[in-house]
């Protein structure tokens, strides 16, 4: 089991420009979760997805879209990438259910704006 | 929104020290869990807590919930080098999404 893997792990972008991200996990988890992490501001949940063909706004979610098409695959878009975006993205996901609500995380997407 | 309040921020401490990390919340929490992130590196799932005044060890890692299930801590007896990282807090807001704490960034003075 590859668990939860992400790609790219790095990219630098132009004001403006735009990009995928790529979470895929082999776990066959419900939920999955698109984070991003600031130094001193802890992880901040962007959109997340409950199960196939839904997604959801979290507490960050301007700036991104964001599609579940396939269970396994969840895609984080930034249509016109701006410096504040700048940030390291994590994916996670968990299943639905069960006595411990465990998320396990990708190893993370280092994305820098210029 | 709901928010979980996480102190301190950074922790300095020499190798063989003690280390303990806080989480408040406003509310009371269904479960609370704990997370390690080692430097670059993503979040790996330590613990979850229950049940009321709850205590959990893990070698030199014991974890506690408070009695009203608004706070917990983590406390790390004779911290190692292996210990660096920083450890987060997270709770349920709902059934769905988890709400993390800040952060307590552990370095180790060798």
């Amino acid at each position: 089991n590859a668990g939860v893997t992400q790609t790219p792990k790095f990219r630098v972008l132009k004001t403006g420009q735009s990009m995928t991200l790529l979470c895929a996990q082999d776990m066959n988890h419900e939920y999955m979760y698109w984070y991003r992490q600031d130094p001193g501001m802890g992880l901040r949940l962007i959109h997340y997805s409950v199960g196939e063909g839904t997604t959801a706004k979290g507490e960050v979610p301007d700036g991104y879209n964001v599609s579940r098409l396939k269970k396994q695959n969840f895609l984080l878009g930034l249509e016109s990438a701006a410096p504040s975006q700048t940030s390291v993205y994590f994916c996670a996901s968990r299943r639905r259910g069960g006595i411990i609500d465990t998320q396990y995380f990708g190893p993370g997407t280092r994305l820098t704006v210029l | 929104g709901q928010q979980v309040m996480q102190i301190p921020q950074y922790q300095h401490v020499q190798e063989g020290e003690d280390f303990t990390t806080y989480c408040n919340s406003s509310t009371t929490l269904s479960n609370i869990q704990w997370y390690k992130q080692r430097p670059g590196g993503h979040p790996v799932f330590l613990i979850q807590l229950v049940k009321s005044g709850e205590v959990k060890k893990q070698k030199r890692l014991t974890f506690q919930f408070g009695e009203a299930k608004k706070n917990s801590s983590l406390h790390i007896t004779a911290t190692q080098t292996t210990d660096v990282g920083t450890y987060f807090c997270a709770a349920p807001f709902g059934n769905e999404k988890l709400t993390f704490g800040t952060g307590t960034r552990l370095t180790i003075i060798p």
